[in-house]
């Protein structure tokens, strides 16, 4: 069974900083990864998709992630912190046809500092 | 368009009773899923429906809850009785995987709670 690692659960940032958040999956096949963003008492938006090709993604809101095959890693990052990226931060892969089936990670909270 | 439409928003009941939430997928998706995201438990898929038809109910906790797909628009999750650790806010979410789009799409979720 596939599983998902967030080992940070809330990470505190100055605004303009850089951010890293750290996502770690077990999944025995090519997995389908992902990267949602939740605000408080909103439903979960994509912020980008793996499934094949360039390991570095780029996706909404200045957000990249680079999968890393070797240390089962999809890192989300973004180089430079806006209050508004305040939110619940979750990492996800797919299991099953088409990656139907999504695992969630437990979320890292993220705090901006003015 | 409207994105995924779940009601009611909120729902406050007894120990006991009958809960049903609702699901409107976005038009053109074929694939709905239910999901149900605790403090202690995160976020956990329920289970999922292809064309209307559930694929897979390995989520579903118990006899206590039932889920259906009657058309391709609609879709409901009802808890039957209702207990107070059922109390979470739940997720409707929908996909078109012929369509190629893999990543699902989110409601804004229904939150429950048990008294």
């Amino acid at each position: 069974a596939q599983s998902v690692t967030q080992p940070d659960i809330h990470i505190t940032v100055s605004e303009g900083a850089s951010l890293e958040l750290r996502c770690n999956y077990s999944y025995g096949a090519t997995p389908y990864l992902f990267w949602y963003v939740q605000s408080p008492g909103q439903g979960l938006q994509l912020l980008l998709k793996y499934f094949s090709g360039d390991t570095l993604v780029q996706g909404i809101k200045g957000f990249e992630a680079e999968f890393k095959r070797s240390q089962s890693s999809f890192n989300l990052r973004k180089p430079s912190v806006h209050w508004s990226d305040a939110a619940e931060y979750f990492c996800a892969v797919g299991a099953g046809a088409a990656g139907n089936k999504l695992t969630f990670g437990g979320g890292t909270r993220v705090l901006v500092k003015p | 368009d409207a994105g995924v439409i779940q009601s009611p928003r909120h729902e406050v009941t007894e120990m006991g009773q009958e809960v049903t939430l609702r699901c409107k997928p976005i038009s053109g998706h074929n694939s709905l899923f239910w999901y149900r995201q605790t403090m202690m438990r995160g976020l956990e898929l329920l289970i999922y429906f292809n064309n209307n038809v559930p694929i897979d109910d390995s989520g579903m906790p118990e006899d206590r809850f039932s889920a259906k797909m009657p058309n391709a628009s609609f879709s409901t999750l009802k808890i039957q009785p209702s207990e107070p650790r059922d109390s979470a806010v739940y997720f409707c979410a929908s996909n078109n995987r012929a369509g190629g789009l893999y990543e699902q799409y989110f409601g804004p979720g229904t939150r429950l709670t048990v008294t």
